[in-house]
């Protein structure tokens, strides 16, 4: 079964500061692993996206890195703003199922 | 087009009653999800439907849960009769297999058995 750890579960760092967040699976043999962010009270958003076959994905402010091998991924926010408060969650796909980590929220102090 | 939805929102119900919570997925997409959040168990997957049809139900609880998707836009989850460990927040996603497989996630159903 696969297992997704989160660490640290929670971070508060002031605004400007560059936050990596960390993710770790089990089984190596994933379709792909998303990164997404949740509000309070609301749904998941779909971050980033990385294939099995990618290394790492961009997209603004945000960088994701995949090491399939050692079951490894990690999220890096650039500059943190306010606006970026907020429970960041990785999960990976096996076959069709989504196996998530609890999350790390995320807290940038203005 | 306007993502995931699902209603209701909010259900406060009491204990014994027949909980019905409904999904429409996003246009196209041909793979469904229920989840269920809770503080203690995070994110579970409770239902998987391909093209209409359950593929994988492993993940519901028990027996007083079912779910049907009777045609591509539309799709329910029944808790009859509902108990108070229930109370947790229900969402719905959707996909298209065969894509990147991003998953789309609605703004999900608070309910809260009394």
């Amino acid at each position: 079964k696969q297992e997704v750890t989160q660490i640290p579960a929670a971070l508060s760092v002031p605004e400007g500061e560059n936050l990596v967040l960390n993710c770790s699976f089990t089984d190596s043999a994933i379709y792909n692993l998303q990164w997404f962010r949740q509000d309070p009270g609301k749904g998941l958003t779909s971050l980033l996206l990385i294939q099995s076959s990618q290394r790492e994905q961009t997209s603004g402010r945000l960088n994701a890195s995949l090491d399939k091998s050692s079951g490894r991924s990690t999220l890096y926010i650039a500059a943190s703003q306010p606006g970026d408060s907020a429970t960041y969650l990785c999960a990976v796909e096996n076959d069709y199922k989504l196996s998530f980590g609890a999350g790390t929220t995320v807290t940038v102090r203005a | 087009d306007a993502g995931v939805i699902q209603s209701p929102r909010h259900e406060v119900t009491e204990m014994g009653q027949e909980v019905t919570l409904r999904c429409k997925p996003i246009s196209g997409h041909n793979s469904l999800f229920w989840y269920r959040q809770t503080m203690m168990r995070g994110l579970e997957l409770l239902i998987y439907f391909n093209n209409n049809v359950p593929i994988d139900d492993s993940g519901m609880p028990e027996d007083r849960f079912s779910a049907k998707m009777p045609n591509a836009s539309f799709s329910t989850l029944k808790i009859q009769p509902s108990e108070p460990r229930d109370s947790a927040v229900y969402f719905c996603a959707s996909s298209l297999l065969g894509g990147t497989g991003e998953l789309f996630f609605g703004e999900g159903s608070r309910l809260t058995v009394l």
